[in-house]
């Protein structure tokens, strides 16, 4: 079976630095989810990635998808407050039709300092 | 609805009582998924539907456990007998096709299940 690690699992960052997240798999991805969660709500999507090389950004948030497409980063520029959260990678277990429910590593728990 | 919706936020049962948890999926969206979400275990995906087919019940961590969706939308968690290790995060998403790899899953907030 698929297996995601994330790193760090924790992680404090002063207000207006920059971070990066990875999310890496035991198989090939066939696409690749970032979710954010704040404590006791539920997942919010940010990006999803499946071609190897694919990078996406929204405002301070970027994911880029390796050519291998085994690993993925989400780095995160000039961090707020608002960014603080649980970040989820998660990721298909097949490619072609049909689904499945996905795959997720444990989480990497992003605290701003201000 | 413009999100996925569950019900209720809260629940809390005492052992060896049955729960019924509830999730309304995006409109149009055929594909509905559960997840569970423990301390420890992190997110682990139980079950999923495509429209009204028979789900594959593989994943669901016990017989204690059913899942139904009726007329494609609406669905239903069951667990009966109720046991201290139930107490998790219940989480439910929705997608528009269901096609792994190029379908967004989108979560509702979740029903937290706390077992005495």
């Amino acid at each position: 079976s698929q297996e995601l690690e994330q790193s760090p699992q924790s992680l404090i960052v002063q207000e207006g630095k920059n971070l990066t997240i990875n999310c890496t798999s035991s198989k090939t991805l066939y696409g690749l989810y970032w979710y954010k969660q704040k404590y006791g709500e539920g997942l919010i999507f940010l990006m999803m990635l499946q071609k190897g090389g694919e990078e996406k950004s929204h405002e301070k948030i970027t994911a880029k998808l390796d050519e291998k497409k085994q690993q993925s980063s989400l780095h995160i520029t000039a961090s707020q407050p608002s960014h603080a959260g649980i970040y989820l990678c998660g990721a298909d277990p097949y490619s072609g039709g049909g689904a499945d429910g996905l795959t997720f590593g444990k989480g990497t728990h992003l605290i701003i300092q201000p | 609805g413009a999100g996925v919706s569950q019900s209720p936020s809260n629940k809390v049962t005492e052992k060896g009582k049955d729960v019924e948890l509830r999730c309304d999926p995006i409109s149009g969206h055929t594909a509905l998924y559960w997840y569970r979400q423990s301390l420890g275990q992190g997110l682990e995906f139980l079950i999923y539907f495509q429209g009204n087919s028979a789900p594959d019940k593989s994943g669901l961590p016990s017989d204690r456990f059913s899942a139904e969706r009726t007329g494609g939308s609406v669905s239903t968690l069951t667990i009966q007998r109720t046991q201290q290790e139930d107490s998790a995060v219940y989480l439910c998403a929705s997608s528009l096709i269901g096609l792994a790899g190029a379908d967004t899953q989108y979560f509702g907030p979740g029903t937290r299940l706390t077992v005495l």
